[in-house]
């Protein structure tokens, strides 16, 4: 498998401010790094995929300049959610690819208040 | 028309019952099935792993793919309490985005 961590686990913030959450590949380095969200009882959505060295992937319909993602090192990507609103509040995973399999954080919980 | 089917459930059922879990799909290009587990407020944690049509068994665990009727089951043997979560089935096809499409998830409670 492979280990991944994810930081804060749950942050507070108020309307119109950012929030920087941290995804980190403890035990292999992952040169690409998924992040989705997911909205109470359902199911999750990728957002966007964090190759390391290069500009994100996203998926349409995420705005890129709200969410924007750095993928530095092959051990760590950033997801800093700009201006945010009630209506970003969410539970944000990231993932690793290795071997073909995806692997999970335990998630990051935003209430944008 | 979603391309991963799954019932939300809730599912319960005694301890030691057999549960059945499944999602169908629509996308024939899929050849890669997966199926996590996810507690209340954590990340999905990867259970089974599949390729192509087939029967995949680890402990009570036993993942099946029917690329045929475009269907995937997981079995999970002799449930415990420890098994309630919720149960996502995920499915990619062989591209090189590598991207996961997850159904919404089954809610199981096994009861002691």
């Amino acid at each position: 498998g492979a280990v991944v961590s994810q930081h804060p686990s749950w942050v507070i913030c108020k309307s119109g401010t950012s929030v920087k959450i941290e995804c980190r590949s403890l035990d292999f380095q992952a040169t690409t790094m998924f992040w989705y969200r997911q909205f109470p009882k359902q199911s999750l959505m990728l957002m966007a995929t964090s190759n390391e060295g290069s500009k994100a992937t996203y998926e349409q319909g995420v705005e890129k300049d709200k969410f924007l993602i750095n993928h530095a090192s092959l051990t760590l990507s950033t997801l800093t959610v700009t201006s945010a609103h009630p209506e970003d509040s969410s539970f944000y995973i990231c993932s690793v690819m290795r071997a073909y399999e995806q692997y999970f954080g335990p998630g990051t919980r935003l209430t944008v208040t | 028309q979603k391309e991963v089917e799954q019932d939300p459930g809730p599912l319960s059922v005694p301890e030691g019952a057999i549960v059945s879990l499944n999602c169908t799909y629509s996308n024939s290009a899929f050849q890669y099935f997966m199926w996590y587990r996810q507690y209340s407020r954590k990340g999905p944690e990867l259970l089974m792993y599949t390729y192509s049509s087939g029967n995949k068994e680890d402990g009570r665990f036993t993942a099946q793919v029917d690329k045929s009727s475009k269907y995937i089951s997981l079995f999970i043997r002799d449930s415990q309490p420890s098994d309630s979560a919720t149960y996502l089935c995920a499915m990619r096809d062989g591209g090189a985005t590598n991207k996961l499409i997850f159904g919404t998830g089954t809610l199981l409670a096994v009861q002691p």
